[in-house]
């Protein structure tokens, strides 16, 4: 069974440009959400969805935002980006409450 | 804030021995408690999770440990091997909330 799967792997961009990061969930799983992992630090919550639906957003600014498609699959812009924007950025799927399956992640580099 | 206290921030235990690591947690409203285990460039894996119901859950050599009214969980690796090297992170989420939120992180090591 393929897990949560994201895209791309690594990237780098430079200060001010944009980026966007692809998630497709754990098949059956309607729910994803989008995480931040600074370097030594644990993961930060940035958005849940729910049947294409907000259900809830972390202490980001307005420059992140994100999307749910009909399949499932979900998407994380990031706007105007900084070098504090440098991270691991992380997704993960449930159909249960509480569960959360990880995808790899996507390495950002910003320079 | 940080909401989920954990402890130590490293550990070095020999091959074979308990490697025990703790999380405090602030917030009442917390409903469900799960640790994770991540090894270098790959994404968190879910290791094991308690609810608030029960004092203790094992899964093979994974333990946690849960204290209510303390208001303090911990993680117990029986027979640790050089395979369970990784960073362990304890989380924690409301009921019907699936914002987990994490601790700091431990790194643990296991030498021969």
């Amino acid at each position: 069974d393929a897990g949560v799967t994201q895209s791309p792997t690594h990237l780098i961009k430079t200060r001010g440009q944009h980026v966007t990061l692809r998630c497709s969930p754990i098949s059956g799983h309607k729910s994803v959400s989008w995480y931040q992992q600074v370097l030594g630090q644990g993961p930060q919550f940035i958005f849940q969805y729910y049947e294409k639906e907000e259900r809830g957003r972390g202490n980001f600014p307005d420059r992140f935002s994100a999307r749910q498609f009909p399949n499932y699959s979900s998407e994380l812009n990031v706007n105007a980006l900084l070098l504090g924007d440098s991270a691991l950025y992380l997704c993960a799927s449930s159909s249960l409450v509480e569960t959360q399956y990880f995808g790899p992640g996507t390495r950002l580099l910003v320079l | 804030q940080q909401q989920v206290k954990q402890s130590p921030q490293s550990l070095i235990v020999q091959k074979g021995g308990i490697s025990i690591i703790n999380c405090a947690y602030e917030n009442t409203a917390f409903d469900y408690f799960p640790w994770y285990q991540q090894f270098p460039g790959k994404g968190p894996a879910l290791l094991i999770a308690i609810r608030p119901d029960v004092s203790e859950k094992k899964e093979g050599r994974f333990t946690i440990s849960f204290n209510k009214s303390a208001k303090q969980f911990s993680l117990h690796i029986m027979d640790s091997q050089p395979g369970d090297s990784a960073t362990y992170f304890c989380a924690a989420s409301r009921k019907g909330n699936e914002k987990l939120t994490f601790g700091t992180g431990t790194r643990l090591t296991i030498i021969p």
